[in-house]
Order: C-alpha cells, then structure tokens, then sequence
C-alpha cells in the first residue's frame, strides 16, 4: 500500500523568506511520481511541481523545487520568496505504477505574513 | 486551453436522496477522475474513468457511481446520501497516452460543496 506523511498541521513564514513543507512517503512500487498541489481557501486544487522517481535531477518550477531523497523517501518542497498569495493548504501526493489513484497526505497549511 | 469546470459550485441534499456531479475535462484530456475531500482531509479517490469505462476504484461502495461520455465529461452519481457524504467533491482530467501514468499530473476543477442534511 502506498502512504503520504506529510507532519507539519502549519507552517508560518514572512514574506521574501524560503520555506520547505515536509513529506515523506512508502511505497512498494519501483516506479512512482511525486506531486505538489496547492489548494486556496477557494477549493481548486493547483498542480505545482512533479518528480519522477527516476528523474536524476531535482525538479524546479519557478519559485518551486522538490528535494528528492529517495533513500530516505522523502518529497520536500522549497517556496523561495514566499509572497502573501503563498498562504494557502499544500498536499503531497504521489503515484504508483501499478496504480490509477492519486494519494494524498493530510496537508500542511502554509500562511505568509508581511 | 479549458480548464476543468464542475457544477454545481454547491449543493443541499436530505439523507436518502440521490445526487449527479457533473464536470468537464480540460481539453485535450482523455481520462477523468474524482475525489472525495472531508474537511480537514486530503482528498480520496473515488474512481476513474478511460474510454467510457472505470478502470480504477478507491474504497467506496456502489452507491458511488459514475459515468464519463464520448466528449469526456462526466458524471458522479450518489444515491442513498449520508449524512458522511457531506465533503467536497472534486474531478480531475489527465491525458494517458500509455505506460507510465504515474508522470500525467491530474488537473482540478473547483470543486462541487456536498451537504448532506
């Protein structure tokens, strides 16, 4: 079965500061993918970043990366520059080969204050 | 580009009634997706649908029923609500053009807001 921890309830951060959102996952597949979403107060759930597991390099989209330990099966995602519209609830998700579902972790709420 | 749109944005149901989701996929998108997200929660899978046909279903019972047609829309159906189904729904479009899936993010409506009174 595959399983998405993600610890922290909250995180608070200023503006202009990094911030990294812990996740840590376990899976049986040798194949997976790893995925960041953002979901605002409005609902949407906002696609963010993507890691293969057999991608080499760290993915990095914009003010987004992903820090990808495999051997320690954990997903991190870094926000550089945290703005006010960062504040918001962020999922780790990942998945499987052998799989169609997405799964999902409890979410880590983000708030950026000036 | 379309995005995926859900309606309704919201919805009041009475325990033992039937409700229908509907959605429409991102264009360009072949397979659909929905979720159940409680408050607090992370949102669980429901089922998916490729070509017309489930091809994946997460911990729900019958009652949780879907459909997807030619154009790639689709439909949720619940009958029987309980007072449990009361959470956000949510549909998902992805594009599968063949093995590996798993590199395919999902793309997300807003959102349909179930209350089951």
């Amino acid at each position: 079965a595959q399983k998405i921890t993600q610890t922290q309830p909250g995180m608070f951060v200023q503006e202009k500061e990094a911030v990294t959102l812990d996740c840590t996952y376990d899976t049986s597949d040798p194949s997976y993918g790893l995925f960041w979403y953002k979901q605002p107060s409005s609902g949407e759930m906002i696609f963010l970043i993507y890691q293969g597991s057999y991608d080499q390099q760290n993915a990095t989209e914009g003010r987004y990366s992903l820090n990808f330990q495999k051997a320690r099966k954990s997903a991190n995602l870094v926000i550089s520059a945290s703005q006010l519209g960062d504040s918001a609830m962020y999922f780790c998700a990942m998945k499987g080969r052998a799989g169609t579902a997405l799964i999902f972790g409890k979410g880590t709420t983000l708030s950026v204050s000036s | 580009e379309t995005g995926v749109t859900q309606s309704p944005t919201h919805l009041i149901k009475t325990r033992g009634q039937q409700v229908t989701l509907r959605c429409s996929s991102q264009s360009g998108h072949n397979t659909v997706s929905w979720y159940q997200q409680a408050l607090g929660q992370g949102p669980q899978f429901i089922f998916q649908y490729y070509r017309e046909e489930e091809n994946g279903r997460g911990n729900f019972p019958p009652r949780f029923s879907g459909l997807q047609f030619p154009n790639y829309s689709s439909e949720l159906n619940v009958n029987a609500l309980e007072l449990d189904d009361s959470a956000l729904y949510l549909c998902a479009s992805s594009l599968f053009v063949g093995e590996p899936s798993y590199n395919s993010p999902l793309h997300f409506g807003n959102g349909t807001r179930l209350t089951v009174t």
